[in-house]
């Protein structure tokens, strides 16, 4: 069985630029749920999908969205992106979401560097 | 007052010794425990999670919860240099997870 699939690896952005990223969840999983990883911050959460809705939201500006699609691919977007804003951004994926009797695992992650 | 609370380390433990992780919650209503581990330049690989008081093992991880003291452990028996690497406390609420900044585990050879 597959697990989490997180593209690309690594990116490198300017600042002003805007970036988007994929993640595939484990096959039969219809909820991916979306975190940043700073040093300083820890592991964060942005949001979370489930069957192509956003069921909850982080405490992140409106410059991080994100969608997902039937097939349960999420992609997240980042609009004008902010040195700050450099951090490993992580997917986790779970059949029904982050609850009770229910593990979600991660993607290996992607490396965002805003220069 | 953080919402999951970990010692930072780090914890430094012989091989073959017992590493005991410890973590604290400040919110009820947490439904669900995971303990994750990270390596260095990785991603988090979950080891276990625990819902109900008391304990479960898996292997050599053991995850105590005690919900009365909003306090969640984890111990690994018989530590391996492998161990070493950062753990992760997180708890599920209100459908997302939430973190402690994590315990730097070093197992000696």
């Amino acid at each position: 069985k597959a697990g989490v699939t997180q593209t690309p690896r690594y990116l490198i952005k300017t600042r002003g630029q805007q970036v988007t990223l994929s993640c595939s969840p484990i096959s039969g999983h219809r909820s991916v749920s979306w975190y940043q990883q700073t040093p300083g911050q820890g592991l964060q959460f942005l949001f979370e999908y489930f069957s192509e809705t956003q069921r909850n939201k982080g405490n992140f500006p409106g410059r991080f969205s994100g969608r997902q699609f039937s097939n349960s691919r999420s992609e997240m977007n980042v609009s004008t992106l902010e040195l700050g804003d450099s951090a490993l951004y992580l997917c986790a994926s779970s059949e029904f979401g982050t609850g009770v009797n229910t593990e979600a695992f991660f993607g290996q992650g992607t490396r965002l560097t805003v220069v | 007052q953080k919402e999951v609370e970990q010692n930072s380390g780090p914890l430094s433990v012989p091989e073959g010794a017992i590493a005991s992780l410890n973590c604290t919650y400040s919110d009820r209503g947490s439904q669900s425990f995971f303990w994750y581990r990270q390596y260095s330049g990785k991603s988090p690989e979950l080891i276990m999670f625990i819902y109900s008081n008391g304990d479960k093992e898996d292997g050599r991880f053991t995850a105590q919860l005690n919900k009365a003291s909003q306090y969640v452990s984890l111990l690994i028996r018989d530590s391996q240099p492998s161990d070493s690497a950062t753990y992760l406390c997180a708890v599920s609420k209100g459908g997302k997870l939430i973190f402690g900044q994590g315990t730097e585990l070093s197992v000696k050879p």
